[in-house]
Order: structure tokens, then C-alpha cells, then sequence
């Protein structure tokens, strides 16, 4: 079954660049699913931020949409977020993703990474 | 986008039955039949436990069951367990091309 592990800075300054990557193993990410990320606030519900297919098509959330690039490297069979100007309210934990298409199921889970942004 | 509307809360005795809404609108409960439900547990990612409405992957009790109704989706749990104690999380594609969450609901086994 698909693998998933994020991975990147936990910690990042306000203003800045949040950037994770995603490996993926025993899954080609040419062969089909949309690669995608979701987050989850501290004590919170979640969040579905984006995704990426294959080919390189985008779909994003509204309200994070401007600050949002989900790309994907073929030849590294990984993914990639960034979002750019964070603040304290983007702190949460990131989880990368495998979601069918018409985004019917998210079907495999990262273990996530914790991303808290502070000076 | 706003979130699918879910209960905060339920609980349930070992044995019972329970039943979790997920209410939307017709631009996503009520417009597609892409209303999946995922479980977490405290400190792990979620689990996919319904798709499609009502249908489990591979491996998922068939103590749960989905189904839904115009612009409210369900998942009941039957004869409940404790390990049933978890988050309950709904989700849904929408007319925007987005994926809408719930708000969750936290189940207790009493």
C-alpha cells in the first residue's frame, strides 16, 4: 500500500515561507490519486489545503489559495507545499495524502508533521 | 468555504447503537454521492472508514455504516466498542472543485 512521510521545517519565523515535502513509497505518483495536503490546528478539525495531480493540475482551497503552491516531482516520486506569508494561525499539523479522484476518499495518511510558526 | 455542519459530541454505551449527522448544502452533501467519514484517534492520522456514502474499504467493520439523505449524510456505529472512542470526521466534494471537512465529532463510550 501507498507510504507516505512528510517531511521539513517545524519551526517558522512569521512573514516567512512554509515548506514541506512528501515521500512517496511503494506507489508510483505518475500511476493516478491526486497528492494532496490537509492540516489540523491544535485542537482543532481539519483542514483540506490542497492538491496536485500527476500531470500537474491544481486545485486549492479558496481561502488559502493565494498563498498556496502544491507541485509535484515525477523523477523523486514526491510532493511538495508552499505557503507563503505565514502566521501564528497557520501553526498545525501538516499531513500529506492520497485523495481518489472527485475527491470521493482521502485514502492514505502521512503520520503528519507539526509546523508552528513564532518568532 | 464554510465547514460541514457536524454535532460536537455523542456518546454511547458498549453495545449501543449511535448515529453522527453531517449536514451541508446541495453544492456538496446534497449534490454528489462523495461524502466520505474518517476516525482519529488522539496523536494519529485519520482513518478512512466510509466512502462513497456507504461504502468501506477493505477491512473496515461492518459495525459502520453510512448513508444520507438530501443535504445530511450519517454514520452509525453499531454495537459500540470502546475502541470506538475517537474523532469523527465527515467530508464532501463540492461544486467548486474543493474538499469541504466537518467540524467533527467527538465520540465517547461511556
Amino acid at each position: 500500500q501507498v507510504q507516505l512521510q512528510e517531511s521539513g521545517p517545524g519551526l517558522v519565523k512569521p512573514s516567512e515561507t512554509l515548506s514541506l515535502t512528501c515521500a512517496v513509497s511503494a506507489y508510483s505518483i505518475s500511476s493516478g490519486y491526486y497528492w494532496g495536503w490537509i492540516r489540523q490546528p491544535p485542537g482543532k478539525g481539519l483542514e483540506w489545503i490542497g492538491c496536485v495531480y500527476h500531470t500537474g493540475g491544481t486545485y486549492y482551497n479558496p481561502s488559502l489559495r493565494s498563498r498556496v503552491t502544491i507541485s509535484v516531482d515525477a523523477s523523486k516520486n514526491q510532493f511538495s507545499l508552499k505557503l507563503s506569508s505565514v502566521t501564528a494561525a497557520d501553526t498545525a499539523m501538516y499531513y500529506c495524502a492520497t485523495i481518489q479522484l472527485w475527491f470521493r476518499s482521502v485514502d492514505y495518511w502521512g503520520q503528519g508533521t507539526l509546523v508552528t510558526v513564532s518568532s | 468555504q464554510s465547514a460541514l455542519t457536524q454535532p460536537a459530541s455523542v456518546s454511547g454505551s458498549p453495545g449501543q447503537s449511535i448515529t453522527i449527522s453531517c449536514t451541508g448544502t446541495s453544492s456538496d452533501v446534497g449534490g454528489y454521492n462523495y461524502v466520505s467519514w474518517y476516525q482519529q484517534h488522539p496523536g494519529k492520522a485519520p482513518k478512512l472508514m466510509i466512502y462513497d456514502v456507504s461504502k468501506r474499504p477493505s477491512g473496515v467493520s461492518n459495525r459502520f455504516s453510512g448513508s444520507k439523505s438530501d443535504n445530511t449524510a450519517s454514520l452509525t456505529i453499531s454495537g459500540l466498542q470502546a475502541e470506538d472512542e475517537a474523532d469523527y470526521y465527515c467530508s464532501s466534494y463540492t461544486s467548486s472543485s474543493t474538499l469541504i471537512f466537518g467540524g467533527g465529532t467527538k465520540l465517547t463510550v461511556l
